[in-house]
């Protein structure tokens, strides 16, 4: 089952605007909500993450917004750019006794940033 | 800089191969991962390994095994490839305990 819903599926924005991508998830035991950024040809990266003991965590352009009660948290991309066209992937973890951190992702948003 | 490579790009074989996925790390990281990414299913868990010798099955582990021999390597073996394993294949790293997964530019494989 899945247990990160990501939307929408795809995003068109203008140079400029504020690009909004949403998740929400099921389990909650998660504790850690990283966002990945993936170029065509690259593998993700991390782009920005938070932990649920924070309602918003901000990196420059990037924003995280943490809704623990409605289980959301959401991406914003403000001022967005044409070098932010992306697929975007949400993600909920938590640590296992292992000492490793299980990922699961949503579905992916692909973003497209017109001049 | 942190660097995990995957030993191809592209891969096309046919039905019933074996085959073989390489991944190395550079990081000296304990945890290592395999994803398959499919569009609108985002990325799902194959195989994770947390030391030498160590692997335990993901969320999607027919069809597939693992191999961890050496800290650095994680391989992906596909023992009878089949048109559904068709997909691109992503290899990560985390250290022990870490949060960040470092991903390698994956290899998408094709099966006749």
């Amino acid at each position: 089952q899945q247990q990160v819903k990501q939307s929408p599926q795809s995003l068109i924005v203008q140079k400029g605007g504020i690009s909004i991508i949403n998740c929400a998830y099921e389990n909650t035991a998660f504790d850690y909500f990283p966002w990945y950024q993936q170029f065509p040809g690259k593998g993700p990266a991390l782009l920005i993450a938070i932990r649920p003991d924070v309602s918003e965590k901000k990196e420059g352009r990037f924003t995280i917004s943490f809704n623990k009660s409605a289980k959301q948290f959401s991406l914003h991309i403000m001022d967005s750019q044409p070098g932010d066209s992306a697929t975007y992937f949400c993600a909920a973890s938590k640590q296992l006794r292992g000492g490793y951190n299980k990922l699961i992702f949503g579905a992916g948003t692909r973003l497209a940033v017109h001049p | 800089d942190v660097k995990v490579t995957q030993s191809s790009r592209y891969l096309v074989k046919r039905t019933g191969e074996k085959v073989f996925l390489e991944c190395v790390q550079d990081m000296d990281h304990e945890n290592m991962f395999w994803y398959r990414q499919d569009p609108g299913l985002g990325l799902r868990l194959i195989y994770f390994s947390y030391d030498v010798k160590m692997k335990e099955k993901g969320d999607i582990p027919e069809g597939y095994s693992v191999s961890r021999e050496k800290k650095e390597r994680f391989s992906l073996i596909l023992e009878s490839a089949s048109t559904n394993q068709t997909s691109m294949y992503l290899c990560a790293s985390s250290l022990y305990r870490g949060n960040e997964q470092f991903f390698g530019p994956g290899t998408r494989l094709t099966v006749l």
